[in-house]
């Protein structure tokens, strides 16, 4: 049982398209943390959020905890956001759940 | 500043071994976690330090354990190998124990790799 599914999880987009990846969890978190893994394993936090919606940049999260759903957008996208994509919902209790990403791939 | 460091960066190992791990987090960062990422399993939440006590423990058998010294450099050991502890092993430390309120840093990783 996979209290995080992701989708896609796998994505090739052109460049400067709008792409959208999902999240949807089945545990009560109290925050979700979407997290940014290139080739060679550097792991990096792109958000925390715990409700509405974050924007850095080209990329925007969005939280819904009534409906147990997150979203990542990045806008224009480029080749350098070729990576892959993981949510990762938190509980009050600190445990950490992971989804198992979403492989992106930007083709100039 | 510095970013969160991981040593060795790469490791091969025998089944049978033990291995230690050693992660240094960002200054006053006092919250050190550790991770296991496998092609198969993903990402896995192996365990936390806080302040030299541990706050949480993921799912895994007692050969993985893992300690904080008193300036919040933590080490992780894994006694007796086997194959299937292969793995990229993450660490990432923040400011305090609340994954609710607290950006993770990541570190680089140690590729172990069990011969």
């Amino acid at each position: 049982k996979n209290e995080v599914e992701q989708s896609p999880q796998n994505l090739t987009a052109q460049e400067g398209e709008f792409i959208t990846i999902n999240c949807s969890y089945s545990v009560g978190i109290s925050a979700l943390h979407w997290l940014q893994q290139h080739p060679g394993g550097g792991i990096v936090s792109l958000f925390m959020l715990s409700s509405g919606k974050k924007k850095h940049g080209r990329l925007i999260a969005t939280i819904n905890i009534q409906e147990k759903h997150s979203s990542l957008h990045i806008t224009a996208s480029h080749p350098r956001d070729s990576a892959v994509y993981i949510c990762a919902p938190t509980n009050t209790g600190n445990q950490f759940y992971f989804g198992t990403g979403t492989s992106l791939t930007v083709i100039p | 500043k510095a970013g969160v460091t991981q040593t060795p960066r790469y490791l091969i190992k025998t089944r049978g071994q033990q291995v230690t791990l050693s992660c240094s987090p960002i200054s006053g960062h006092r919250s050190v976690s550790w991770y296991q990422q496998t092609p198969g399993q993903g990402l896995q939440f192996l365990f936390e330090y806080f302040s030299e006590t541990q706050r949480n423990k993921g799912n895994f058998p007692g050969r993985f354990s893992g300690r904080q010294f008193s300036n919040s450099r933590s080490e992780m050991n894994v006694s007796t190998l086997e194959l299937g502890d292969s793995a990229l092993y993450l660490c990432a430390s923040s400011w305090t124990s609340g994954r609710a309120t607290d950006t993770q840093y990541f570190g680089p990783g140690t590729r172990l790799t069990v011969l």
